[in-house]
């Protein structure tokens, strides 16, 4: 079963807005990851965020997570066309060595 | 350097054909891990493969699927008497050694049996 669940499924924004997608998870998390996937290939591994973290940054990427509320976001920022992608969360929890990938967030860059 | 790699990158089949999909991690990867994802959907994790201990098979759909890892390295996950059900991407990861399991994907093998 899924763990992280992403909002919205589906964004379309214009090139220099910025794109914000949240996920939320159900059980406590060792860490929590952002992928890139684009045209429905392998997935790119954006950011991690461990569960004593508050907030990342990495180029214009800017992950936060809320361990209260169970839940992270991803904020792109000048989104540029090729930032056009389909976004997971996936959640590391206690020893399990698997990460649970949720459903993704399809997010369309227009130039 | 290299990443991981799949192949074949597609492969149609007609049911009940066998189909092996194949994948070389990372060098030095230890884990390995082999996922499904159907059109539109995340990720479903099917087996996990970690040094010389016994594969975490817990995600396998059926008996008809199995996977091997050869020395360590190279692995094969191999669907018997396809079904159109079975149609789907099929992903493979390696897990380097930073302890935070951040996993590096292969580009996918597209599966389409008729």
């Amino acid at each position: 079963s899924q763990q992280g669940e992403e909002d919205p499924q589906a964004l379309s924004i214009q090139e220099g807005e910025n794109a914000t997608m949240n996920c939320s998870y159900k059980t406590s998390i060792n860490n929590l990851q952002w992928y890139r996937q684009n045209s429905g290939r392998g997935l790119v591994h954006l950011i991690l965020i461990r569960s004593n973290e508050r907030e990342k940054h990495s180029g214009r990427l800017r992950v936060t997570l809320d361990t209260s509320k169970k839940s992270s976001s991803l904020l792109i920022t000048a989104s540029r066309a090729a930032d056009t992608a389909s976004y997971f969360c996936a959640t590391a929890t206690g020893n399990d060595y698997k990460l649970s990938f949720g459903a993704g967030t399809t997010v369309t860059v227009r130039a | 350097g290299a990443g991981v790699s799949q192949s074949p990158s597609n492969k149609v089949t007609e049911k009940g054909k066998d189909v092996e999909l194949r994948c070389d991690p990372i060098s030095g990867h230890t884990a390995l891990y082999w996922y499904r994802q159907s059109l539109g959907q995340g990720l479903e994790f099917l087996i996990y493969f970690q040094g010389n201990s016994a594969p975490d098979k817990s995600g396998l759909p059926s008996d008809r699927f199995s996977a091997e890892r050869t020395g360590g390295s190279v692995s094969t996950l191999t669907i018997q008497r396809t079904q159109q059900e079975d149609s789907a991407v099929y992903l493979c990861a390696s897990t380097g050694t930073s302890g935070y399991n951040e996993q590096f994907f292969g580009p996918g093998t597209r599966l389409t049996v008729l």
